[in-house]
């Protein structure tokens, strides 16, 4: 079974420009999760689909968005990119459903903000 | 609310020596658990997992966690360190039904040989 992939791993963005990240999860599974991880802050949660649908959103500003497609995938965008915006970007998939909370996370596509 | 403590940010400790990594949580409903590991820029990888049963919990590469509820403790053990070991290590917890676990700030583990 493919686990989670992440695409691309590495991007290099300047300020103000905005940028779209993607997330194929483990077949099967419904739920897809984004993270921000920093040295700073950890790991924060940013926002959770589920069928489609946001299900659960962290504390962050408008300019994070997502969406998820029938086919379970999902996209990130950031708009107007700030230098604080440079962590790591990670993805986890799940089922989403029943007693299996257990994420499985991508690799992680690494953002540079300049 | 559901949240998680490491305590220290840091663990050095000696090849063969004994791994221990301390985990507290808070949760108002009985708690799923996890523990995760990341090598440098990658993503995160399931080490373990408590959900309900057996308090005693053994997971990959030889690492094991037990479920206190009384000392609302989670900490993660491994008998003898290997160099391969050194890698951040992060602590989770959800609440029953919830499928977005909180993450606590994780610990470096250094491994000397």
């Amino acid at each position: 079974k493919a686990g989670v992939t992440q695409t691309p791993r590495y991007l290099i963005k300047t300020r103000g420009q905005q940028v779209t990240l993607s997330c194929s999860p483990i077949s099967g599974h419904r739920s897809v999760s984004w993270y921000q991880q920093t040295p700073g802050q950890g790991l924060q949660f940013l926002f959770e689909y589920f069928s489609e649908t946001q299900r659960n959103k962290g504390n962050f500003p408008g300019r994070f968005s997502g969406r998820q497609f029938s086919n379970s995938r999902s996209e990130m965008n950031v708009s107007t990119l700030e230098l604080g915006d440079s962590a790591l970007y990670l993805c986890a998939s799940s089922p989403g459903q029943g007693q299996n909370t257990e994420a499985f996370f991508g690799q992680g596509t690494r953002l540079t903000v300049v | 609310a559901q949240s998680v403590t490491q305590l220290g940010s840091h663990v050095s400790v000696s090849e063969g020596a004994l791994v221990l990594l301390r985990c507290n949580y808070s949760s108002s409903v009985p708690p799923y658990l996890f523990w995760y590991v990341q090598y440098p820029n990658q993503g995160l990888q399931l080490l373990l997992k408590y959900t309900t049963g057996a308090t005693l919990v053994k997971g990959i590469n030889g690492f094991e966690a037990e479920f206190k509820k009384s000392e609302t403790s989670f900490h993660l053990t491994k008998p003898s360190a290997h160099m391969s070991d050194a890698a951040e290590y992060f602590c989770a917890v959800s609440e029953g039904g919830s499928y977005i676990p909180t993450f606590g700030r994780g610990t470096s583990l250094i491994v000397h040989p």
